[in-house]
């Protein structure tokens, strides 16, 4: 059973627009979700995190929103680029474990 | 700092063929994780390590698959025998542990082929 749900495989945007991807996450437990970026042959590596006593973060061009009640969070960029092309993998931990749960992914392409 | 070292970084083998992927961990980390990436599955955790302690190892498939730290600079992820299945990224990650959002630090992950 998936805890965290990446629904969309792919997403395809145009350079310039704004990219929204989506997490879906069950277990009520979780406090902390992270977004992490991977390049092909490379391993993930940590974008953005938000804890659940907020309901947005924004670092440069990339914004976590969270809401807690639909257990939904997105991850958006704005201007999208397409060195922003890349697999987009949602994560979420409880303060108990620490222990990050993954999202299978979804596939980025920024055309240009 | 280097950053987390993985080897091999390929690996071909046949079926019934002992395998050991090995991780370096960032110094300093206390907590060193083992995951495998399959199309099917995502990132799914196999085993996780707190000052070179098993924690949780409930995601290791079968007693094909074992894993040791025997000390904070080194872990092993041995698969023996192999099996075709078993063909995936195997990624280790280490991070200071249990702080916040615990954020952690990949390889650049080992690609298994199983023939």
């Amino acid at each position: 059973d998936q805890q965290v749900k990446q629904n969309s495989p792919s997403l395809s945007v145009q350079e310039g627009r704004i990219s929204i991807l989506n997490c879906d996450y069950t277990n009520s437990m979780f406090d902390y979700f992270l977004w992490y970026k991977k390049y092909p042959a490379e391993g993930p590596t940590f974008l953005i995190s938000i804890s659940s006593i907020k309901d947005k973060n924004e670092d440069g061009r990339f914004t976590v929103f969270l809401n807690k009640s639909a257990k939904h969070l997105s991850l958006h960029i704005v201007p999208s680029q397409p060195g922003d092309s890349a697999v987009y993998f949602c994560a979420a931990s409880d303060g108990g474990s620490y222990i990050p749960t993954f999202g299978r992914g979804t596939s980025l392409i920024v055309h240009p | 700092d280097a950053g987390v070292i993985q080897s091999p970084r390929h690996e071909v083998t046949e079926m019934g063929q002992e395998v050991t992927l090995r991780c370096k961990p960032i110094s300093g980390h206390n907590s060193l994780f083992w995951y495998r990436q399959t199309m099917m599955r995502g990132l799914e955790l196999l085993i996780y390590f707190n000052n070179n302690v098993p924690i949780d190892d409930s995601g290791m498939p079968e007693d094909r698959f074992s894993a040791k730290m025997p000390n904070a600079s080194f872990s092993t992820l041995k698969i023996q025998p192999s099996e075709p299945r078993d063909s995936a990224v195997y990624f280790c990650a280490s991070s200071l542990g249990q702080t916040g959002a615990n954020v952690l630090t990949f390889g650049a992950g080992s690609r298994l082929t199983v023939l």
